[in-house]
């Protein structure tokens, strides 16, 4: 599977946007980018995907890098209770599967 | 319907015992998956079933046991578990196509304390 890398911690203060960089140097032409999101004590929830172009959503945005090298996760107005370990994932045709990596905590102040 | 089901939420069980872990959905998914989660950690997949056969075990040890009866059912039989086992066990669900234009459905997991 391709890799993704993503900063550990963010922080956003409460009504503002928030943006989450994703890395994904290797990603190959059939990946598809994910979005998860885990709140405490939750399993992880469907964010947003998409492949080449941008994609909106209820949720989010999601932006993605011309050479599809990097994509950023748009949260247009933080709220507390978009405090959540967020995942970005490349789900590849290999297989029928999503493997997580570390993900970014982000952290909403009041 | 568009949740994933799982019972029960909270399990504490000995070394010896027998016990299992319910998954259930109504999506019409034919994907459903198994996943565990250490505390700070991410999911680590376990088990993944296509059709109601399973197609990927990740290494996982015998004392774990999937089992898909029908598209809507996923059990994680358990037996002779040890402490380390301990953990969150999410279920998820999922279209069974190959290429990866969906999203993925998560139960919110069993918390399973092994004593």
């Amino acid at each position: 599977d391709a890799k993704t890398t993503q900063p550990n911690s963010m922080e956003s203060n409460e009504e503002e946007p928030v943006h989450l960089p994703c890395n994904h140097s290797t990603i190959s032409g059939t990946d598809y980018i994910h979005w998860y999101r885990q709140l405490p004590s939750q399993g992880p929830e469907y964010v947003i995907h998409g492949l080449t172009s941008n994609v909106n959503n209820r949720m989010a945005s999601l932006a993605i890098a011309e050479d599809r090298k990097s994509s950023t996760l748009i949260l247009h107005r933080a709220t507390l209770r978009d405090a959540a370990v967020y995942y970005c994932i490349l789900r590849d045709n290999a297989g029928n599967m999503l493997t997580f990596g570390g993900g970014t905590r982000l952290m909403v102040k009041p | 319907d568009t949740e994933v089901t799982q019972t029960p939420k909270h399990l504490v069980m000995g070394m010896t015992n027998k016990k299992s872990l319910k998954c259930e959905q109504h999506m019409g998914h034919r994907a459903m998956y198994w996943y565990k989660q250490k505390a700070k950690k991410p999911p680590e997949l376990m088990f993944v079933y296509s059709y109601e056969k399973l197609s990927i075990n990740e290494s996982v040890p015998s004392r774990f046991s999937p089992e898909c009866p029908n598209s809507s059912l996923l059990n994680l039989h358990l037996h002779a578990l040890q402490p380390e086992d301990s953990a969150l066990y999410l279920c998820a669900s999922s279209q069974a196509r190959v290429e990866g234009n969906y999203g993925y459905t998560f139960g919110s997991g069993t918390r399973l304390t092994v004593v």
